[in-house]
């Protein structure tokens, strides 16, 4: 089955807490991103990568890192998270391949509290 | 002036009600269209894009009017399944290109609840 798996789905931490969302899609898509969704201010994109070792920002990249050493993964780092960065976050795919439908692909999302 | 604006709704119609959202964006160079779903809670989900003649697919109808800069969504024959938010998305690429992000501007939505 095609998808995009985020991990954890739920977590709650403290300020400061180094934590590290896991993203994998197994549909060979070259084309990753990640979102993050609040309310009154809809879904922002954070970091995105083009392939692999390509990475760049999006709208809202502060207190964020990115990597990506695999087609598959895309892993969202949070270094010192702050209460600040308490969010629904999404990570989506999509493929570029001649050019691409468009479609983006999500994960079901990981919604992430900072105390 | 925001870049895509919905109205918020909420619409609550009857099952079997016809409605319609509208979408309108401000860039006059937006190259393609697309109206997303998103369940409470859950990841947003390609509902159908919108091609310039417009486009239907069962019970909706997507149209793009360039001129006025919208985008509507009909959905005929509400079920009760349809309660969701309905996204809209514009970009000013028409297709990804490598090196290109294909900037997607989203809309906050339009929340949709259909009732026995």
């Amino acid at each position: 089955e095609a998808q995009v798996t985020q991990n954890p789905r739920y977590l709650i931490t403290v300020t400061g807490k180094k934590l590290t969302v896991t993203c994998s899609q197994n549909m060979n898509h070259e084309y990753m991103s990640w979102y993050r969704q609040d309310p009154g201010l809809g879904l922002r994109q954070i970091y995105y990568s083009m392939n692999v070792e390509v990475t760049d920002k999006g709208d809202v990249p502060e207190g964020y890192k990115v990597s990506r050493k695999e087609k598959r993964n895309f892993p969202l780092i949070l270094e010192s998270p702050s209460p600040n960065q308490t969010s629904l976050y999404f990570c989506a795919s999509s493929s570029i391949t001649n050019g691409g439908t468009g479609e983006l692909f999500f994960g079901e999302g990981s919604r992430l509290t900072v105390l | 002036r925001k870049e895509v604006e919905q109205d918020p709704g909420p619409f609550n119609v009857p099952e079997g009600a016809t409605v319609a959202f509208n979408c309108t964006y401000s860039n006059s160079a937006s190259q393609s269209f697309f109206w997303y779903r998103q369940d409470c809670r859950k990841e947003p989900k390609l509902l159908m894009s919108v091609y310039s003649s417009g486009n239907e697919d069962g019970r909706f109808t997507a149209q793009l009017n360039r001129a006025s800069q919208y985008i509507s969504l009909l959905i005929r024959d509400s079920k009760l399944s349809d309660s969701a938010t309905y996204l809209c998305v514009v970009s000013a690429s028409p297709r990804f290109n490598a090196g290109n992000n294909r900037k997607l501007i989203w809309g906050l939505g339009t929340s949709l609840a259909v009732n026995p």
